[in-house]
Formats: structure tokens, sequence, C-alpha cells
């Protein structure tokens, strides 16, 4: 009953590393979300797909970066991993007329 | 623009009913939806409620939208240790963009 996946659950990176979170869904949806969660700022948006090669920027897009080449698959990119962006990351897929979205199971990311 | 707001916190015994309260600004149509969050984990979609319906069963749960005062609510009946958990409620519009919109969460806390 998977619907959503997420490459890491745990990750541990260095200061100004490249990171790549990646995330798959196999309900065909049309629209992807990265989202982080941080304590007391509750989840705040990155970025959003709503179709292969379309991206648009959420709330909190600095520092990141995505890419959607395929439907089923969407990638945040952090292209200089900094102490800030520390967080939960979650990402989620629904499809384009709204109702159900559903969430992967979270990566949790720390840049020392 | 978008606002969600929950109480952070509500405890209550198991067996006694839970109800969590959530309330919205935009004015827009709408889906409303309320997710919970185990310790550790992602994101669990529990209900959600297009903004002309004023009310939804599903099991334990009833979620009652008052639409004049864009206030939500999420009742738990009979509720279990198991439900101890943080419920989110969110927003996201039916046009443009469909990324939600979260509340900051309410901590339920079910005392044996």
């Amino acid at each position: 009953d998977v619907k959503v996946t997420q490459s890491s659950r745990y990750l541990v990176k260095r200061t100004g590393e490249k990171v790549f979170l990646e995330c798959v869904q196999d309900m065909d949806h049309e629209n992807m979300f990265w989202y982080r969660q941080d304590p007391g700022l509750g989840l705040r948006l990155i970025y959003f797909s709503y179709d292969v090669k379309m991206k648009e920027k959420g709330d909190i897009p600095e520092g990141y970066s995505v890419s959607r080449e395929k439907k089923e698959r969407f990638s945040l990119i952090l292209e200089s991993a900094s102490t800030n962006q520390t967080s939960m990351y979650l990402c989620a897929a629904g499809t384009s007329g709204g109702g159900e979205q559903f969430f992967g199971p979270g990566t949790r990311l720390t840049v020392l | 623009g978008e606002d969600v707001e929950q109480s952070l916190f509500l405890s209550v015994r198991e067996g006694d009913s839970s109800v969590i309260n959530c309330t919205y600004t935009d004015s827009s149509s709408t889906y409303l939806y309320w997710y919970k969050q185990e310790p550790g984990a992602g994101l669990q979609l529990l209900t959600y409620i297009f903004s002309n319906m004023d009310m939804k069963q599903d099991q334990r749960l009833t979620v009652l939208l008052n639409k004049k005062d864009k206030h939500l609510s999420l009742r738990i009946a009979d509720t279990q240790t198991g439900d101890s958990a943080i419920y989110f409620c969110a927003e996201s519009m039916i046009t443009g963009r469909r990324a939600l919109t979260f509340g900051s969460g309410t901590r339920l806390q079910v005392q044996p």
C-alpha cells in the first residue's frame, strides 16, 4: 500500500556538500510537493511541481532547487548545504483537482 | 492570504471523546484536511472535507465544518492511547496553487 517513498529516513551531511533528496510516488498524481518541518514553525512549502519539467517556488525556496524529469519522481537539491537546512523534509503527491494529498515518511537531514 | 490556526495541546482520558479545533481564513472554495503525525513518522492523512460540506464521519472520526465562522473540528470518539500524536489541520485551494497551508499542530495526549 506504499504511495510515496523517500530515498533516506536519516541523512548526515557536511556544510558545503551537495545534497539530493529523492521522492517517488506510485499514484500517477500530477502534483508533487516538498515541505520542511521545524519545531514551532510547522510545515512550510519549499517547491512544488504540477507537471513533468514544471516547477514553482513555494514560500521558502532560497538555497534549494528541484528537478522533475519523470512524473513519478521529484528531487530536492541543496546545492551547498548549510547548518540552517538541518530539518525534517517531507514530500507529498496529489491530484490536479485537489483532494487527497499523501506524504512520504520524511527525511531527517542533519548538516554539520 | 491563507492562515490556519490550532491550539497547541490537548489532554484527555482514555475512553473520552477528543475535539481538536482549527480556524482558517481563506474564503475561497477549498479542501480542508486532518493529518496525524506519530513520533518520528511522516504525516498520515486521516480525512478531508470539501468546503461545501458540513460534516463527514468515518468510523471514530467526525469532522464538522462551520463555514460562517471558518471553524473546523475533528472529534475522535472513544479515544485510545494509540491516538496520542500531533494532529495537523491544513487547507488547500481548488484552483491555482494546490499546496497545503498547515496549522502548527495540536499535540493530543491520552492518559490511561
